[in-house]
């Protein structure tokens, strides 16, 4: 089946830190991966995705490496802001069209 | 620019109580979603569709109904509310199957049941 496991949060960093939160994915097939951001008291904005096998998405100083043999999908921000506190989604789509979303990972960051 | 657009943004429902989560887009797209989010559980979901006239259950469809008349609007029922549908509800739309697969989310629904 499709699944994807995303580390535990809550994750709370010192302003310009480095960020990883990890994410790994189980699916048949070739899905595409994406990286979705919920800020307080709106709904999901994607931030970052990637389509085939060592496909880098980068968006706002995120990055995440798409690696099959690794069948993870990390994201990293090597400085982070404190308008970067969120809650950071890792999901998959598969065939059907179906998205699944980890758990999320909340993020906060102090100046 | 609206995108996908929800109502209402907060509800508070009785035990037993009916009501429609109401969602439409504008982007023409052909599939549309509902998810519910629980605090630590991610996201749900609840029913999709992949176009006007077409619907299929999730993950966690029951106490729920949808349909979807047109290709615009993709309204959620609860028939007989019950506390374990206190949740936060998003609506979802996506072009379908290729590179721009990305779902486009609505802000969402915050719905208490007592």
């Amino acid at each position: 089946g499709n699944s994807v496991t995303q580390m535990e949060g809550p994750v709370t960093l010192s302003e310009e830190a480095f960020l990883t939160i990890n994410c790994t994915y189980t699916a048949t097939g070739y899905p595409s991966l994406f990286w979705y951001v919920q800020y307080p008291g709106e709904g999901l904005q994607l931030l970052l995705k990637a389509t085939k096998a060592d496909d880098k998405g980068s968006n706002k100083g995120f990055e995440a490496t798409y690696r099959k043999e690794t069948t993870s999908f990390h994201l990293e921000k090597g400085s982070v802001q404190v308008s970067d506190s969120a809650v950071y989604f890792c999901a998959l789509e598969n065939t059907g069209n179906q998205f699944y979303f980890g758990t999320g990972t909340s993020l906060t960051v102090i100046p | 620019n609206a995108g996908v657009t929800q109502t209402p943004k907060f509800r508070i429902l009785k035990i037993g109580q009916s009501m429609t989560l109401q969602c439409t887009q504008d982007m023409n797209h052909n599939y549309m979603y509902w998810y519910r989010q629980d605090p630590g559980m991610g996201l749900k979901l609840i029913y999709y569709s992949v176009g006007a006239g077409i619907t299929d259950k999730g993950e966690v469809p029951n106490g729920y109904n949808v349909s979807r008349s047109t290709t615009e609007d993709f309204p959620l029922r609860l028939e007989l509310a019950a506390p374990s549908q206190t949740s936060v509800y998003f609506c979802a739309s996506s072009w379908g199957q290729g590179l721009n697969t990305e779902a486009f989310f609505g802000q969402g629904t915050r719905l208490t049941v007592v």
